[in-house]
């Protein structure tokens, strides 16, 4: 069955430290491995895509990478408005999106 | 502005009632998707089409129901046979060719039970 799992639920930072997010995925034919952010209330809001393994995106002071069964969300410096839920995803080769449950990040002033 | 519209934002729903949530999309994607999200829960699939006039049940499909007539449209119907239907509903569009495969999310409907 295919499946996503992300750690930690909830995650507390002070302002400016810095942290990793982990999705780990079992999913069959995997073709794409995508990051996204959810503020409360609001729809999720696409942030990286990632298609193969050694691949790295880069946006701000977040960066995405992924490995054959994990991909990791890198956040350097992190602000308050970085305060969000990210969520991570595979796609099982068009067929549908399969979500983790997300990562709460706070970011302390 | 291209994007996906989901209308109303916010719904109450009777006891026993039928209700239409509305999904538009102008990205010219082939495939939309409707999701259920619960408090501090995860993306939940109810409903997936990949083109128009076919659709595939999703992981909880049962209680709701989709139709696909035009491209740019995919309505989810929350019947009266879903015991449960207080929740955030995502809908979502994606291309299903191309380099880019990533889904792009409307802003959601919350549908409140009263």
């Amino acid at each position: 069955e295919d499946q996503v799992t992300q750690s930690p639920e909830a995650l507390r930072l002070q302002e400016g430290e810095s942290s990793s997010l982990n999705c780990s995925y079992t999913v069959s034919g995997l073709r794409g491995l995508f990051w996204y952010r959810q503020d409360p209330g609001k729809g999720p809001e696409f942030l990286f895509t990632l298609y193969s393994a050694g691949e790295e995106k880069e946006k701000e002071r977040l960066k995405a990478t992924l490995t054959k069964k994990e991909s990791f969300l890198h956040i350097t410096a992190p602000k308050p408005e970085d305060s969000a839920t990210y969520l991570c995803a595979g796609d099982n080769y068009g067929q549908n999106f399969v979500f983790g449950p997300g990562t709460r990040l706070s970011v302390l002033p | 502005d291209g994007g996906i519209t989901q209308s109303p934002k916010y719904l109450f729903r009777k006891e026993g009632q039928n209700v239409t949530l509305s999904c538009e999309q102008n990205l010219n994607h082939d495939a939309m998707y409707w999701y259920r999200q619960d408090p501090g829960q995860g993306l939940r699939l109810i409903y997936y089409s990949q083109i128009v006039n076919d659709f595939q049940k999703g992981d909880i499909a049962e209680g709701y129901s989709v139709s696909r007539e035009k491209k740019e449209s995919f309505p989810l119907t929350v019947t009266s046979a879903q015991k449960n239907p207080t929740a955030f509903y995502l809908c979502a569009s994606s291309t299903t060719s191309g380099g880019n495969t990533e889904a792009f999310f409307g802003q959601g409907t919350r549908l409140t039970v009263v």
